[in-house]
């Protein structure tokens, strides 16, 4: 089965500086994975994707990601926050061939004026 | 805005209640899922239904019944609930993942409180 693991429950960044949040998958195959967003009380929002056409996938918000399968990493970073940027981000995973969704246990991200 | 969209925004029913939860979406996806998602934490899977069809149930009490008339609409009906499900539904839509990536879009949310 597929998986993902998130390290860093909380993650809290000073305004300015560079945002990094880590997540792991484990697969045998390259999976498509995804991170998204969430501001409370919303609904989940898709910041980036990885399908395989490329390693390092620019998403919205000036967010981007690097899909490394040496480490079998999909860590998603900022260069500069903003503090806009708080919410909580989910890592996740789904395989090339069904419609199960795995997500990570999610970072919630402070930044600090 | 938000493609998929969900009503209401906040409910509060009594335990004793019957109530339901809407979401529709225009975007011709074919599967149309359910969540359940507590306080900081990730979405659990409830339901999926693709082309229609329950495909997916994941071990949901008989309190919840799911329901998909049609491609665009999915409804969640609400009986004798307890209080431990108080929490954000969420409703997402995809395409099937061999057809494209597979990823989920989601509606933002029915705030549901059990007294």
């Amino acid at each position: 089965a597929q998986s993902v693991t998130q390290l860093g429950s909380h993650v809290s960044v000073s305004e300015g500086a560079l945002v990094l949040l880590r997540c792991n998958y484990s697969s045998s195959v390259p999976p498509y994975l995804f991170w998204y967003v969430q501001y409370p009380n919303q609904g989940l929002q898709l910041l980036l994707k990885y399908t395989s056409a490329a390693t390092l996938v620019k998403g919205i918000n000036g967010f981007e990601a690097e899909f490394k399968k040496s480490e079998t990493s999909f860590h998603l970073t900022k260069p500069s926050a903003h503090m806009s940027d708080a919410a909580e981000y989910f890592c996740a995973v789904t395989s090339r061939t069904g419609n199960q969704f795995y997500f990570g246990t999610g970072t919630s991200l402070t930044v600090i004026p | 805005d938000t493609e998929v969209t969900q009503t209401p925004k906040h409910l509060v029913m009594g335990m004793t209640n019957k109530k339901s939860l809407k979401c529709e979406q225009h975007m011709g996806h074919r599967a149309m899922y359910w969540y359940k998602q507590k306080a900081k934490k990730p979405p659990e899977l409830m339901f999926v239904y693709s082309y229609e069809k329950l495909s997916i149930n994941e071990s949901v009490p008989s309190r919840f019944s799911p329901e998909c008339p049609n491609s665009s609409l999915l409804n969640l009906h609400l009986h004798a609930l307890q209080p431990e499900d108080s929490a954000l539904y969420l409703c997402a839509s995809s395409q099937p993942v061999v057809r494209n990536t597979g990823e989920l879009f989601f509606g933002e949310g029915s705030r549901l409180t059990v007294l």
